[in-house]
């Protein structure tokens, strides 16, 4: 089974700030099947990159992802004030694993 | 609109049984796998299973095989995620999601508390 690590577990910045977020997997995953979600306290989960790098509808796009193989990122290239959050990657089409998430907070 | 609509918060003892309910609208409720993912006070998310609703077609995560049942009503429109016995380590918020493997649409979550 495929164990997907987030890093940094918490990041701390200002707003208007650039955050990159890592996805490490154990082993190579098919870009074609590497989501990020958005969670803000008390709200489910939103998915915000599917496929590494393409916007789901509604995605600003001061978010972004990249990455191929086992490593993966997500960069919101100038943090408002609404993207503090819990952000966590996930591997899908075939087991559906989650990273533990990284916790972006203000700084 | 696809939404997604949880039911209510439970309260339970252990060892009690516990019915949980998603209801679909806005689209084709039988066309597409809803899925169930669990969320443990300030973890991480786990995926349970998933069931297809237009032939109740079924798969498990194996960390939840076993522990729980996935069903689902046409004629309503409703999943289910139920227990027959549960346990204080069931307490958790429990989401509903669309989609086999990739969430795009997700309930607002049921908050599942087992406590004596």
């Amino acid at each position: 089974e495929i164990v997907l690590t987030q890093s940094p577990g918490t990041l701390s910045l200002s707003p208007g700030e650039r955050a990159t977020l890592s996805c490490r997997a154990s082993q190579t995953v098919s870009s074609s099947y590497l989501a990020w979600y958005q969670q803000k306290p008390g709200q489910a989960p939103r998915l915000l990159i599917y496929a590494a790098s393409s916007r789901a509808a509604g995605t600003p796009d001061r978010f972004s992802g990249t990455g191929s193989g086992t490593d993966f990122s997500l960069t919101i290239s100038r943090l408002e004030p609404e993207d503090f959050a819990v952000y966590f990657c996930q591997r899908y089409g075939g087991s559906r694993t989650f990273g533990q998430g990284t916790k972006v907070e203000i700084k | 609109e696809v939404q997604l609509e949880q039911s209510g918060a439970e309260v339970k003892k252990p060892g009690e049984s516990l019915k949980i309910s998603c209801k679909g609208s806005g689209y084709s409720f039988t066309s597409y796998w809803i899925g169930w993912v669990r969320q443990m006070s300030g973890k991480g998310l786990e995926w349970m299973g998933v069931i297809y609703p237009g032939d109740s077609d079924t798969r498990y995560s194996p960390s939840f095989q076993g522990q729980v049942t996935l069903s689902a009503d046409k004629s309503t429109s409703t999943a289910f995620l139920q227990w027959s016995s549960l346990k204080a380590s069931d307490s958790a918020i429990y989401y509903c999601v669309r989609g086999d493997s990739l969430f795009e649409y997700w309930g607002q979550g049921t908050l599942v508390t087992v406590s004596s």
